[in-house]
């Protein structure tokens, strides 16, 4: 079992509509949860950033964290095409500085105009 | 203030050959992690640098190896390259101290070097 799964999609919404994206994980050791997004031929750029358990919301994005569950969600309101893009959930144990983010393989969305 | 910046962009060699791809973090970060994205898949972790220093690797063999310079920028040198070394490679920078937010502060990557191998 990898660490952390999600579903590699393609997703494809219309304009406008909600968008839920979601991870599973296994190792309960995870105390640090992200969500990046990806263009095609650019890095990750950090969308969310939560810790522990509960939900943040900016802007158009709600990350959520449900610990007992090993599982976290992204919500994306007013989907516009411009959120086109592969979207990748991330996650630390960051006991220290020093531990390494496991990224989840990412989910590939469409907004259609 | 600049971002994370990685050179080259594009890359092609041949099996067998040696490559280095340079890193410089985001004006501010001291840690410099390194990441392998095949096509389709998310950024697998290669190695962190902090203090000049490797702190931690992740499941990639010894042909796999990296430095870190005063300046805080980074390189990641690959020899005997495969065909499977072909993939995006992500350079991602952050505070390894404590900073205004507190500890552990997200990572921030740059755009990557596409690594093609004939």
């Amino acid at each position: 079992q990898k660490e952390v799964e999600q579903d590699p999609g393609p997703l494809s919404v219309p304009e406008g509509a909600i968008v839920s994206l979601n991870c599973t994980y296994s190792n309960s050791a995870f105390q640090y949860f992200m969500w990046y997004r990806q263009y095609s031929r650019k890095g990750p750029e950090l969308l969310m950033y939560t810790y522990s358990s509960g939900n943040k919301e900016d802007g158009r994005f709600t990350a959520q964290v449900d610990k007992s569950s090993k599982y976290i969600s992204l919500f994306i309101r007013d989907s516009q095409p411009s959120d086109s893009a592969t979207y990748l959930c991330a996650m630390s144990s960051r006991k220290t500085s020093y531990d390494k983010v496991i990224f989840g393989p990412g989910t590939s969305l469409s907004v259609i105009p | 203030d600049a971002g994370v910046t990685q050179s080259p962009t594009h890359l092609i060699k041949t099996r067998g050959q040696q490559v280095t791809l340079r890193c410089s973090p985001k004006s501010g970060h001291d840690t410099v992690s390194w990441y392998q994205q095949a096509l389709g898949q998310g950024p697998q972790f290669i190695f962190q640098y902090y203090e000049e220093e490797e702190r931690q690797r992740g499941n990639f063999p010894d042909r796999f190896s990296g430095h870190q310079f005063p300046n805080y920028s980074s390189e990641l040198n690959v020899n005997a390259l495969l065909l499977g070394d072909s993939a995006l490679y992500l350079c991602a920078s952050s505070y390894g101290g404590v900073g205004v937010l507190g500890k552990n502060q997200p990572q921030h990557f740059g755009d990557g070097t596409r690594l093609s191998i004939l």
